[in-house]
């Protein structure tokens, strides 16, 4: 079993929809949790970073963690097409200095 | 101010040869982290390396694989007699020091390293 499990879909919207997505884990010492948006053929770019459980919301986009389901989400509201890519989530926790943990991505796809 | 840099962007090796991939961390960064992205896969942590020293090699495989991080110049991957099975994307990202638990780490373009 993976560390940490995330769909790779594809998952296909249409322009203006609630894109959710979402990834399990097993480590519970996981304490910081990251979403990072990978475009084709580029490298990832850091979009959200929440550290324990919550809610964090920038512009169009809302993180959520919950530690007691090992379960965290990433929302992005009014979807444009400019959000097809592969987005990845990432966590780690102290004692594991900066050595992040990645799911394997799930492909989103915004249909105009 | 210039991103993390990575070159070659695309190499082509033949089985048994040797990959030299390079990455240049972003100014006044000093912290530099290898990973590995196999197709259709997320991206596998490597090696974590400050000014010289190894952090952390949890990530690299026993054999044939070795990093480092000079006073001067790039952070250096180095893949040697490559087989096919080491044909992937590999990542490097940098941090800077910012006495933080979590430094942000900003990803290079990658190298995409194909073993013929």
């Amino acid at each position: 079993q993976k560390e940490v499990e995330q769909d790779p879909g594809p998952l296909s919207v249409p322009e203006g929809a609630i894109v959710s997505l979402n990834c399990t884990y097993s480590n519970s010492a996981f304490q910081y949790f990251m979403w990072y948006r990978q475009y084709s053929r580029k490298g990832p770019e850091l979009l959200m970073y929440t550290y324990s459980s919550g809610n964090k919301e920038d512009g169009r986009f809302t993180a959520q963690v919950d530690k007691s389901s090992k379960y965290i989400s990433l929302f992005i509201r009014d979807s444009q097409p400019s959000d097809s890519a592969t987005y990845l989530c990432a966590m780690t926790y102290k004692a594991a200095g900066n050595k992040l943990t990645f799911g394997g991505g799930t492909r989103v796809l915004v249909k105009p | 101010n210039a991103g993390v840099m990575q070159n070659p962007r695309h190499l082509v090796r033949r089985r048994g040869q040797e990959a030299r991939l390079r990455c240049s961390p972003m100014k006044g960064h000093s912290h530099v982290y290898w990973y590995r992205q196999l197709p259709e896969e997320g991206l596998k942590f490597m090696v974590y390396l400050q000014k010289e020293n190894i952090i952390d090699e949890s990530g690299m495989p026993k054999e044939r694989f070795s990093a480092e991080f000079p006073k001067e110049g790039p952070s250096i991957l180095r893949i040697q007699q490559v087989v096919r099975g080491d044909s992937a994307a590999y990542f490097c990202a940098s941090s800077p020091d910012r006495g933080r638990v979590l430094n942000e780490q900003f990803f290079g373009p990658g190298t995409r390293l194909t073993v013929l």
